[in-house]
């Protein structure tokens, strides 16, 4: 069975410093890996998706997520976090026939 | 194009009614999938259609159906309400064609449903 485990339940950074999300995937095969982001009353938006092309996945508002075969990982990352980034993200592994399964989500705290 | 919208947003019923929950796919997406997310157990996949038929079904009681239309949109329905259902209930379409360079698996999702059970 694929699942994904978030190892941190919440995140606080600085405005203006890195942002990292971890996330580790169990899968007996070449997994498509998700991540994305719920605002607070919103839907989820996908962030990136990872589906074996290239390793190192770029996403909108700056994210990227490198997938790591070796370490069953698929952490996410920013450069510089924004205070709008401020949200709850969670990492996705397809299970097959589109039911997605979610990981418990990491929230984001941003503070100026 | 517009994208996936579900409607009501907001609903309160009380225990043992039932409720019917609509999704509107976007436009030339053939396949919607259903999600359940509490605070308790998270975000949970209920069921996928696709041309009118469930293809797919996650771990939930026979309480939960749901059926699609010819125009690909669908409707979900809970029966014999509990307190336990409350949750925002989230629709998501994909395109779910052999021909499209988008994945199958890409699902957009819609703002979701807030049930509440009194």
């Amino acid at each position: 069975a694929q699942s994904v485990t978030q190892l941190d339940s919440h995140v606080s950074v600085s405005e203006g410093t890195p942002v990292l999300l971890r996330c580790n995937y169990s899968s007996s095969y070449s997994p498509s890996l998700f991540w994305y982001v719920q605002h607070p009353n919103k839907g989820l938006q996908l962030l990136l998706k990872y589906t074996s092309a290239a390793t190192l996945v770029k996403g909108i508002n700056g994210f990227e997520a490198e997938f790591k075969k070796s370490e069953t990982s698929f952490h996410l990352t920013k450069p510089s976090a924004h205070m709008s980034d401020a949200a709850e993200y969670f990492c996705v592994v397809d299970t097959g026939r589109r039911a997605l399964t979610f990981g418990s989500g990491t929230r984001l705290q941003v503070q100026p | 194009k517009a994208g996936v919208t579900q409607t009501p947003r907001y609903l309160i019923k009380t225990r043992g009614q039932q409720v019917t929950l609509s999704c509107s796919p976007i436009s030339g997406h053939r396949s919607v999938s259903w999600y359940q997310q509490t605070p308790g157990q998270g975000l949970q996949f209920l069921f996928e259609y696709f041309s009118e038929t469930q293809r797919n079904k996650g771990n939930f009681p026979g309480r939960f159906s749901g059926r699609q239309f010819s125009n690909s949109r669908s409707e979900m329905n809970v029966s014999t309400l509990e307190l336990g259902d409350s949750a925002l209930y989230l629709c998501a379409s994909s395109i779910r064609d052999r021909g499209s360079t988008i994945p199958n698996n890409e699902q957009f999702f819609g703002p979701g449903t807030r049930l509440t059970v009194l």
